[in-house]
């Protein structure tokens, strides 16, 4: 069965710091996307970041950036200058097999302190 | 622009009682889902549909009915509802394909007693 692990259930940060969310996946598939959702404390699930597989270069969206590694089958968040409006949980995604359905990790719930 | 909508946000129910919660979306999307998010456990998959007219299990789909009649609406029924139906269940649409971001609607905190 594919499976997505986050193992990390909480993560702390201070204000202006970096950090860094983990997650690693297992799947046969050779070209795939990788996605990670943000949910704040209003439980809205929003995007905050995707990759595709084939491409070699990690995705940046502004303080946001993955650290691919596809032969670990790896794909981890890196969240820069940190700030309070960060903290939420964070959740790792991928489709399943046959690209129908998304599949999500237990999510990583990270605190941002000033 | 509304996105996706679910109704109702909240709601309580007694054990063996039946309802249906509401999924709409406006955006032509083909690929329709329900999650239920339990503390810790993320989110899993109940049902999803590619499509009008077709429907396909998750990974937790006891208790649970959907139908797809037209492409905007998804609605999930529950039958006979059990306090492990306890949860917050979120509605989900995607145009289709791999690396097309899916939208989701607020949620639906069901409690039952």
């Amino acid at each position: 069965a594919q499976t997505v692990t986050q193992s990390q259930p909480e993560m702390s940060v201070q204000e202006a710091e970096t950090v860094t969310l983990s997650c690693t996946y297992d799947t046969s598939e050779s070209d795939y996307y990788l996605f990670w959702y943000k949910q704040p404390p209003s439980r809205q699930m929003i995007l905050v970041i995707r990759q595709e597989a084939y491409k070699q270069q990690n995705a940046t969206e502004n303080r946001f950036s993955v650290n691919f590694q596809k032969a670990a089958k790896s794909f981890s968040l890196k969240i820069s200058d940190s700030q309070l409006g960060d903290a939420a949980m964070y959740f790792c995604a991928y489709p399943n097999q046959a690209g129908t359905a998304l599949i999500f990790g237990k999510g990583t719930t990270l605190s941002v302190s000033s | 622009n509304a996105g996706v909508t679910q109704t109702p946000k909240f709601r309580i129910l007694k054990i063996g009682q039946s309802m249906t919660l509401q999924c709409a979306q406006d955006m032509n999307h083909n690929y329709m889902y329900w999650y239920r998010q339990d503390p810790g456990m993320g989110l899993k998959l109940i049902y999803y549909s590619v499509g009008a007219g077709i429907t396909d299990k998750g990974e937790v789909p006891n208790g649970y009915n959907v139908s797809r009649s037209t492409t905007e609406d998804f609605p999930l029924r529950l039958e006979l509802a059990a306090p492990s139906q306890t949860s917050v269940y979120f509605c989900a649409s995607r145009a289709g394909g791999e690396g097309t971001e899916a939208f989701f609607g607020q949620g639906t905190r069901l409690t039952v007693v």
